[in-house]
């Protein structure tokens, strides 16, 4: 069935490290463009990273430019979220989302469950 | 970065009533606007894409309209379904940037 399923969530402490996961199945995964959403705990919606179809491009909130890195393997559906030099202010719960069409009239039309980081000492 | 302000940040209202939620943009962006509905405990749910144009399925009550700067989100007829937080996001300029939320609750 179409799915994204995401894992790797967890308790981590301020400055370590965390990868996040998010296996797709159902469909043609290289074929679209990926994204990570946070939304932290009773707070808004966060846009966190994209990763283009083929991986060649991406970009960063500035939150966390420089500290998070987005990659993809089409050859195993799967999409990375390396998360560095945690911060407490990065606790929330992030979804994985898939993109479908272009970016003006294209849209977010398969998310998965999301998965908690929670960063605290 | 764009910055995106929506108002008002919470409302009140009642089953059938008419509901407008503001977005402004930072610096205009055209018509790169989406909204989106996110209900307690659920995924966000995008329901209008290029500022006015409806997501399949969504209900012909919402309408979008807009562009530059500024955006709004309607609900004709408000039903108990869109008791919900909504969301707006630019897609003019990487990173992209959501509105900070309003949440629709009832009076």
């Amino acid at each position: 069935q179409v799915q994204l399923v995401e894992s790797g969530g967890g308790v981590v402490q301020p400055g370590r490290s965390l990868r996040l996961s998010c296996a797709a199945s159902g469909f043609t995964f290289s074929r679209h463009g990926m994204h990570w959403v946070r939304q932290a705990p009773d707070k808004g919606l966060e846009w966190v990273t994209v990763i283009s179809f083929d991986g060649s491009n991406k970009f960063y909130a500035d939150s966390v430019n420089g500290r998070f890195t987005i990659s993809r393997d089409n050859s195993k559906n799967t999409l990375h979220l390396q998360m560095n030099s945690l911060r407490p202010e990065d606790t929330g719960v992030y979804y994985c989302a898939r993109w479908s069409g272009d970016i003006l009239t294209g849209s977010f039309d398969l998310w998965g469950q999301g998965t908690l980081v929670t960063v605290s000492s | 970065d764009i910055q995106m302000t929506q108002s008002p940040s919470a409302m009140s209202a009642s089953v059938g009533d008419r509901v407008t939620i503001t977005c402004r943009a930072s610096q205009g962006i055209g018509n790169y606007l989406a909204w989106f509905q996110q209900r307690p405990g659920k995924v966000p749910k995008h329901l209008i894409y290029a500022a006015s144009s409806l997501q399949s399925g969504v209900p012909s009550r919402f309408s979008g309209s807009g562009s530059g700067t500024e955006f709004t989100l309607t609900i004709s007829s408000l039903q108990p379904e869109d008791f919900a937080t909504y969301y707006c996001l630019q897609q003019n300029t990487y990173p992209w940037t959501f509105g900070q939320g309003t949440k629709v609750e009832i009076k």
